[in-house]
């Protein structure tokens, strides 16, 4: 149990594309998903905390207006990179927790290979 | 402030020999910690988790990890090493009272050889 999808895997466009990046929990309703950045060889960045129904809680420093988050249902979070630029190329990783309990572990989607030319 | 750190960037080990990747916490109060396994191009997988009681926890694929508030540790431990467990490990802390969100270490590379 607690799988997260999510989808694309990997994505190469144009500079000043939108893209959306969505993160599905399949087998357990998730009212917190969470959003993060991976450049190589380095750590996870926590780019922002999606609840459902609410309005994201992004990280300082992370552009809201860039990365725009959706969470309308307690299984689909989505993150819109809006204008995209070379600099936003990066993995993108989305993971979700059940809703009870912070004791319970994140769980990962598979992550996004963001790529912009 | 950094809360959690792996102090090695890579460990190397031997097929069939033991195996520890390091992490260390700095948080106060009791922390949940937790470890998770990056495989290329994947997202994270979850291996084991402290919460509270023994402090040597059990996860998947073999590995352990024990916790030491005194040393403020939560090394991860495989008795045998397999070369498939070649992957980028993650510490991470949950400090209490802080919602759901993970501060994650910045990762340490194990390579098993054959």
């Amino acid at each position: 149990g607690a799988v997260v999808s999510q989808h694309p895997s990997w994505v190469i466009c144009k500079s000043g594309t939108s893209v959306k990046i969505e993160c599905r929990s399949l087998d357990f309703q998730a009212t917190t998903m969470f959003w993060y950045r991976q450049f190589p060889k380095q750590s996870l960045m926590l780019m922002a905390t999606s609840n459902e129904g609410s309005k994201a809680t992004y990280e300082q420093g992370v552009e809201k207006d860039k990365f725009l988050i959706n969470h309308a249902s307690l299984t689909l979070s989505t993150l819109t990179v809006t204008s995209a630029h070379p600099e936003d190329s990066s993995f993108y990783i989305c993971s979700a927790t059940r809703a009870a309990g912070s004791n319970q572990p994140q769980h990962f989607g598979d992550g996004t290979r963001l790529s912009i030319l | 402030a950094q809360s959690v750190a792996q102090p090695e960037d890579q460990v190397n080990v031997a097929e069939g020999n033991p195996l520890t990747v390091k992490c260390t916490y700095s948080v106060s109060g009791n922390p949940y910690l937790f470890w998770y396994v990056q495989y290329p191009n994947r997202g994270l997988q979850f291996l084991l988790k402290y919460i509270t009681g023994d402090n040597l926890v059990k996860g998947s694929y073999g590995f352990e990890a024990e916790f030491n508030k005194s040393q403020t540790s939560f090394h991860l431990k495989k008795p045998s090493a397999l070369v498939s467990d070649s992957a980028l490990y993650f510490c991470a802390v949950r400090p209490p009272n802080s919602g759901y969100a993970l501060n994650f270490g910045k990762g340490t590379s194990l390579l098993v050889t054959p």
